[in-house]
Protein backbone atom coordinates (compact mmCIF):
# COMPACT_ATOMS: atom_id res chain seq x y z
CA UNK A 1 0.00 0.00 0.00
CA UNK A 2 1.87 3.42 -0.82
CA UNK A 3 2.03 5.84 1.87
CA UNK A 4 1.36 9.66 1.84
CA UNK A 5 3.18 11.88 -1.06
CA UNK A 6 3.92 15.20 -0.22
CA UNK A 7 5.94 17.34 -2.31
CA UNK A 8 8.27 19.01 -3.05
CA UNK A 9 10.36 17.78 -0.28
CA UNK A 10 12.43 21.34 0.75
CA UNK A 11 11.64 24.84 -0.33
CA UNK A 12 13.41 28.20 0.47
CA UNK A 13 11.89 31.26 -0.51
CA UNK A 14 12.32 34.81 1.09
CA UNK A 15 9.62 36.42 3.29
CA UNK A 16 6.92 37.78 1.42
CA UNK A 17 6.82 35.49 -1.06
CA UNK A 18 3.90 32.51 -1.88
CA UNK A 19 4.72 28.69 -1.57
CA UNK A 20 2.47 25.77 -2.13
CA UNK A 21 2.53 22.78 -0.74
CA UNK A 22 1.09 19.29 -2.20
CA UNK A 23 -0.42 15.99 -0.43
CA UNK A 24 -1.81 12.96 -2.05
CA UNK A 25 -3.33 10.70 0.55
CA UNK A 26 -3.55 7.15 1.17
CA UNK A 27 -6.03 5.62 -1.50
CA UNK A 28 -9.96 5.69 0.11
CA UNK A 29 -8.66 8.03 2.84
CA UNK A 30 -11.49 10.69 3.70
CA UNK A 31 -9.71 12.38 5.94
CA UNK A 32 -6.83 14.78 5.03
CA UNK A 33 -4.37 16.58 8.08
CA UNK A 34 -2.30 19.66 7.39
CA UNK A 35 0.07 19.80 10.85
CA UNK A 36 2.50 22.40 11.09
CA UNK A 37 6.19 20.96 13.09
CA UNK A 38 9.11 23.91 14.17
CA UNK A 39 11.90 22.68 15.14
CA UNK A 40 12.11 21.13 18.60
CA UNK A 41 8.45 21.32 18.72
CA UNK A 42 5.64 18.50 18.19
CA UNK A 43 3.32 18.75 15.12
CA UNK A 44 0.55 21.31 15.36
CA UNK A 45 -2.44 21.18 13.62
CA UNK A 46 -3.62 23.40 10.80
CA UNK A 47 -6.79 21.87 8.99
CA UNK A 48 -8.46 18.92 9.13
CA UNK A 49 -10.54 17.83 5.83
CA UNK A 50 -13.14 15.16 5.55
CA UNK A 51 -13.93 14.56 1.69
CA UNK A 52 -13.76 17.92 0.45
CA UNK A 53 -15.36 19.89 3.48
CA UNK A 54 -13.35 21.43 5.82
CA UNK A 55 -14.21 19.73 9.43
CA UNK A 56 -11.78 22.12 11.51
CA UNK A 57 -9.51 24.78 10.92
CA UNK A 58 -9.35 26.45 14.17
CA UNK A 59 -5.20 27.15 14.23
CA UNK A 60 -5.32 27.62 10.69
CA UNK A 61 -3.75 31.70 10.19
CA UNK A 62 -6.36 32.28 7.87
CA UNK A 63 -4.91 35.64 6.89
CA UNK A 64 -1.80 33.99 5.17
CA UNK A 65 -2.57 30.21 4.99
CA UNK A 66 -5.07 28.79 2.97
CA UNK A 67 -5.87 25.00 2.13
CA UNK A 68 -8.23 23.14 -0.30
CA UNK A 69 -9.27 19.87 -1.10
CA UNK A 70 -11.44 20.18 -4.31
CA UNK A 71 -12.33 16.66 -5.26
CA UNK A 72 -11.43 15.23 -1.68
CA UNK A 73 -8.58 13.46 -2.74
CA UNK A 74 -5.26 15.23 -3.09
CA UNK A 75 -5.17 19.14 -1.22
CA UNK A 76 -2.85 21.75 -1.22
CA UNK A 77 -1.83 23.70 1.30
CA UNK A 78 -0.45 27.55 0.32
CA UNK A 79 0.91 30.18 2.16
CA UNK A 80 0.59 34.06 0.68
CA UNK A 81 3.18 35.91 2.08
CA UNK A 82 5.79 33.89 3.89
CA UNK A 83 7.08 34.91 7.24
CA UNK A 84 10.08 34.11 9.04
CA UNK A 85 8.14 32.26 11.66
CA UNK A 86 6.38 30.41 8.93
CA UNK A 87 9.95 27.91 8.65
CA UNK A 88 8.84 24.77 9.73
CA UNK A 89 8.23 21.41 8.74
CA UNK A 90 4.32 20.82 7.20
CA UNK A 91 3.09 17.46 7.38
CA UNK A 92 0.63 15.91 5.66
CA UNK A 93 -1.59 13.20 7.23
CA UNK A 94 -4.52 11.18 6.58
CA UNK A 95 -7.08 8.30 8.19
CA UNK A 96 -9.58 6.31 7.13
CA UNK A 97 -12.87 7.62 8.06
CA UNK A 98 -13.02 8.41 11.70
CA UNK A 99 -16.29 9.92 11.67
CA UNK A 100 -17.83 7.06 9.83
CA UNK A 101 -16.50 4.52 12.33
CA UNK A 102 -17.62 6.54 15.42
CA UNK A 103 -13.84 6.56 16.97
CA UNK A 104 -10.71 7.64 16.35
CA UNK A 105 -8.59 6.27 12.97
CA UNK A 106 -4.65 5.73 12.84
CA UNK A 107 -2.91 8.78 10.75
CA UNK A 108 -0.42 8.16 8.34
CA UNK A 109 1.57 10.77 7.99
CA UNK A 110 3.73 12.04 4.91
CA UNK A 111 7.50 12.57 4.79
CA UNK A 112 6.80 16.33 5.21
CA UNK A 113 8.12 19.47 3.36
CA UNK A 114 10.86 21.17 5.04
CA UNK A 115 10.33 25.52 4.01
CA UNK A 116 12.93 27.77 4.84
CA UNK A 117 11.73 31.67 5.10
CA UNK A 118 14.88 33.60 4.54
CA UNK B 1 -8.49 23.15 24.48
CA UNK B 2 -6.11 20.18 25.36
CA UNK B 3 -3.02 20.35 26.40
CA UNK B 4 0.02 17.90 26.59
CA UNK B 5 3.44 17.66 28.56
CA UNK B 6 5.82 15.58 27.63
CA UNK B 7 9.41 14.24 30.01
CA UNK B 8 11.71 13.76 29.56
CA UNK B 9 13.25 16.13 26.57
CA UNK B 10 15.87 13.82 25.94
CA UNK B 11 16.62 10.26 27.40
CA UNK B 12 20.09 8.14 27.08
CA UNK B 13 20.33 5.05 27.42
CA UNK B 14 22.76 1.73 27.16
CA UNK B 15 21.50 -1.02 24.06
CA UNK B 16 19.56 -3.54 26.66
CA UNK B 17 17.92 -0.77 29.01
CA UNK B 18 14.63 -0.21 29.70
CA UNK B 19 13.49 3.30 28.74
CA UNK B 20 10.29 4.82 29.63
CA UNK B 21 8.88 8.34 28.79
CA UNK B 22 6.00 9.91 30.69
CA UNK B 23 3.04 12.34 29.46
CA UNK B 24 0.35 13.89 31.24
CA UNK B 25 -2.76 15.40 29.40
CA UNK B 26 -5.63 18.36 30.93
CA UNK B 27 -8.73 17.13 29.42
CA UNK B 28 -10.25 14.72 31.08
CA UNK B 29 -12.47 14.58 27.92
CA UNK B 30 -9.48 12.51 25.74
CA UNK B 31 -10.08 8.96 24.98
CA UNK B 32 -7.33 8.52 22.49
CA UNK B 33 -3.72 8.14 23.12
CA UNK B 34 -1.11 7.19 20.17
CA UNK B 35 2.45 7.45 20.47
CA UNK B 36 4.59 7.90 17.34
CA UNK B 37 8.40 7.31 16.16
CA UNK B 38 10.03 10.09 14.11
CA UNK B 39 13.16 9.60 12.54
CA UNK B 40 15.52 12.09 10.70
CA UNK B 41 14.17 13.55 7.75
CA UNK B 42 11.24 11.65 8.27
CA UNK B 43 7.11 11.80 9.18
CA UNK B 44 5.93 10.39 12.25
CA UNK B 45 4.93 6.47 12.19
CA UNK B 46 2.50 5.41 14.52
CA UNK B 47 4.10 2.72 17.04
CA UNK B 48 1.50 2.04 19.81
CA UNK B 49 -1.66 3.62 20.60
CA UNK B 50 -4.01 3.38 23.68
CA UNK B 51 -8.02 3.65 23.76
CA UNK B 52 -9.40 4.89 27.51
CA UNK B 53 -11.39 2.06 28.27
CA UNK B 54 -7.92 -0.02 28.31
CA UNK B 55 -5.43 0.29 31.31
CA UNK B 56 -2.75 -1.20 29.18
CA UNK B 57 -1.32 -2.59 25.80
CA UNK B 58 1.72 -4.43 24.63
CA UNK B 59 2.94 -5.26 21.16
CA UNK B 60 6.61 -7.21 21.86
CA UNK B 61 9.43 -4.46 23.22
CA UNK B 62 7.03 -1.72 23.53
CA UNK B 63 3.96 -1.42 26.20
CA UNK B 64 1.93 1.93 27.06
CA UNK B 65 0.05 2.60 30.24
CA UNK B 66 -2.72 4.80 31.27
CA UNK B 67 -4.12 5.80 34.39
CA UNK B 68 -7.35 8.25 33.46
CA UNK B 69 -7.24 9.22 36.94
CA UNK B 70 -4.11 11.14 37.06
CA UNK B 71 -4.35 12.01 33.45
CA UNK B 72 -1.03 10.71 32.44
CA UNK B 73 0.45 7.67 29.94
CA UNK B 74 3.55 5.95 29.71
CA UNK B 75 5.64 4.60 27.06
CA UNK B 76 7.77 1.55 28.18
CA UNK B 77 10.55 0.11 26.23
CA UNK B 78 12.87 -2.45 26.75
CA UNK B 79 15.77 -3.92 25.61
CA UNK B 80 16.47 -1.35 23.77
CA UNK B 81 18.47 -1.49 20.51
CA UNK B 82 20.29 1.57 18.40
CA UNK B 83 17.55 1.41 16.08
CA UNK B 84 15.29 2.41 18.33
CA UNK B 85 17.44 5.75 18.82
CA UNK B 86 14.60 8.80 17.38
CA UNK B 87 12.38 11.49 18.61
CA UNK B 88 9.21 10.23 20.19
CA UNK B 89 5.53 11.88 20.51
CA UNK B 90 2.72 10.99 23.06
CA UNK B 91 -0.16 13.00 21.69
CA UNK B 92 -4.43 13.24 23.18
CA UNK B 93 -7.08 13.13 21.00
CA UNK B 94 -10.71 12.82 21.88
CA UNK B 95 -13.97 12.17 19.97
CA UNK B 96 -17.61 12.57 21.46
CA UNK B 97 -20.47 9.97 20.54
CA UNK B 98 -22.62 11.26 17.78
CA UNK B 99 -19.67 14.57 17.46
CA UNK B 100 -17.64 16.00 15.47
CA UNK B 101 -14.46 16.09 17.32
CA UNK B 102 -12.68 13.08 15.24
CA UNK B 103 -9.09 13.24 14.88
CA UNK B 104 -7.19 16.51 16.09
CA UNK B 105 -4.20 14.99 17.80
CA UNK B 106 -2.81 17.32 20.25
CA UNK B 107 1.04 16.44 20.38
CA UNK B 108 3.37 16.60 23.30
CA UNK B 109 6.76 18.26 22.65
CA UNK B 110 8.75 14.94 21.80
CA UNK B 111 11.52 13.06 23.66
CA UNK B 112 15.34 12.41 21.87
CA UNK B 113 15.76 8.93 22.53
CA UNK B 114 19.45 7.92 22.21
CA UNK B 115 20.25 3.97 22.10
CA UNK B 116 24.45 3.68 22.89
CA UNK B 117 25.82 0.54 21.61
Amino acid sequence: EAGVAQSPRYKIIEKRQSVAFWCNPISGHATLYWYQQILGQGPKLLIQFQNNGVVDDSQLPKDRFSAERLKGVDSTLKIQPAKLEDSAVYLCASSFNPRRRGRQETQYFGPGTRLLVL
Amino acid sequence: GENVEQHPSTLSVQEGDSAVIKCTYSDSASNYFPWYKQELGKGPQLIIDIRSNVGEKKDQRIAVTLNKTAKHFSLHITETQPEDSAVYFCAASMSNAGGTSYGKLTFGQGTILTVHP
